[in-house]
């Protein structure tokens, strides 16, 4: 049973457009939600995480969005560039016990950014 | 760009044959983990480490068997390599304080034929 869903499975987005990946988790115990970015033949890199105590958080063209009501928290890129073209996987964790933080996955988001 | 380093990238063996996928990092980091990915699909913890001599099996079963000697170096073996093994197998490691960033190796992608 998967525990953090992701949407939608790919996206299409113009260049200075809004990408918009959008992820859901059951887990109310998850107290720790990042996201992370990966290009082609590279493994993962973190690119912004948010604690469930704040609703959003931006580092420069990308926002966190975090709705802890509704489980679910999105990921917003403002001004989308070429660049940005990468695979996109929300996470989430908790202390599963003696400080050990386990990350679940999402599905990925491959996202294309056109000129 | 994080000091995280594996080898082979790319393996290609008939079944059967024992392989190792090797993975060290020099940031001196406690914590180091194994994830599985298929294409399209999510990362699966197979195994991580607290430090030395400490192993822990992750959510997805596995058959590699993983050691850790040395803080900077955390192999994964299989005995006897299936076609079911295919996939890509990433490493990463975490300073272990708490809700710590995890640092990515680029990967070893494995065809077993």
């Amino acid at each position: 049973q998967q525990q953090v869903k992701q949407s939608p499975q790919s996206l299409i987005v113009q260049k200075g457009g809004i990408s918009i990946i959008n992820c859901a988790y059951e887990n109310t115990a998850f107290d720790y939600f990042p996201w992370y970015q990966q290009f082609p033949g590279k493994g993962p890199a973190l690119l912004i995480a948010i604690r469930p105590d704040v609703s959003e958080k931006k580092e420069g063209r990308f926002t966190i969005s975090f709705n802890k009501s509704a489980k679910q928290f999105s990921l917003h890129i403002m001004d989308s560039q070429p660049g940005d073209s990468a695979t996109y996987f929300c996470a989430a964790s908790n202390d599963s016990g003696a400080g050990s933080y386990q990350l679940t996955f999402g599905k990925g988001t491959k996202l294309s950014v056109i000129p | 760009e994080a000091d995280i380093y594996q080898t082979p990238r790319y393996l290609v063996i008939g079944t059967g044959k024992k392989i190792t996928l090797e993975c060290s990092q020099t940031m001196g980091h406690d914590k180091m983990y194994w994830y599985q990915q298929d294409p399209g699909m999510e990362l699966h913890l197979i195994h991580y480490s607290y430090g030395v001599n400490s192993t822990e099996k992750g959510d997805l079963s596995s058959e590699s068997t993983v050691s850790r000697i040395r803080t900077e170096h955390f192999p994964l073996t299989l005995e006897s390599a299936r076609p079911s093994h295919t996939s890509q197998y990433l490493c990463a490691s975490s300073l272990g304080q708490g809700l710590d960033e995890q640092f990515f190796g680029p990967g070893t992608r494995l065809t077993v034929l």
